[in-house]
């Protein structure tokens, strides 16, 4: 599996601030490019996904910023909330073939009250 | 919409026996699903991609005798941990591909904790 980096490892922001979450990637044949987030003990949950041919997706308090010639995409979390504490992860995939995730290693997001 | 389930949450059992994960897409169609292992405060490794009437594709390192994998139908999924070993520990997700999608979007399930004593 192709990599994808991801930091910071872990994050702690105070509640109504921003989170961000970098990832890069090295396989320029990935073209979907989703975020997860998960909590203690339960499955990643789909939180917001993009393609490359838009450099931003908004959902929300959520936004993926994507920049393919550096081969980067962050996520941003407007007005954090301590409900917003959580594991978060990014991932990348190639639109055919198996079409398998690859992960990134996840950032432990903790949002102070 | 998109919802995965796992079952069981959560089995103990003994070396040397074998433990069946089920995973069910209950609102849509999977002809693809994925399973996973996540070790503690780790991230989530990729063993094997399950295709509804065909064989597994296994990740490299694992064992495809030791993970048995079933795709019966195009809503579940079987993960079958032959003769566990307390090695074999280790929290099981199973995700499924929305076929009918527009992106990749794979939905996960809530996970199977396995602890062989």
């Amino acid at each position: 599996q192709q990599q994808v980096k991801q930091s910071p490892q872990s994050l702690i922001v105070q509640k109504g601030g921003i989170s961000i979450i970098n990832c890069a990637y090295e396989n320029t044949a990935f073209d979907y490019f989703p975020w997860y987030q998960q909590f203690p003990g339960k499955g990643p949950a789909l939180l917001i996904a993009i393609r490359p041919d838009v450099s931003e997706k908004k959902e929300g308090r959520f936004t993926i910023s994507f920049n393919k010639s550096a081969k980067q995409f962050s996520l941003h979390i407007m007005d954090s909330q301590p409900g917003d504490s959580a594991t978060y992860f990014c991932a990348a995939s190639k639109n055919t073939g198996r079409r398998a995730l690859t992960f990134g290693s996840g950032t432990r997001l903790q949002v102070q009250p | 919409g998109a919802v995965v389930s796992q079952h069981p949450s959560r089995v103990i059992c003994k070396s040397g026996t074998s433990v069946k994960i089920e995973c069910r897409s209950l609102d849509f169609q999977a002809t693809t699903m994925f399973w996973y292992r996540q070790f503690p405060k780790q991230s989530l490794m990729l063993m094997a991609t399950s295709n509804e009437g065909s064989k597994a594709t296994y990740e490299q390192g694992v064992e495809k005798d030791k993970f048995l994998i079933n795709h019966a139908s195009l809503t579940l999924s079987t993960l079958t941990v032959t003769s566990a070993h307390p090695e074999d520990s280790s929290f099981y997700i199973c995700s499924a591909r929305d076929q009918m999608g527009q992106g990749n979007e794979q939905y996960f399930g809530p996970g199977t904790r396995l602890t062989v004593t």
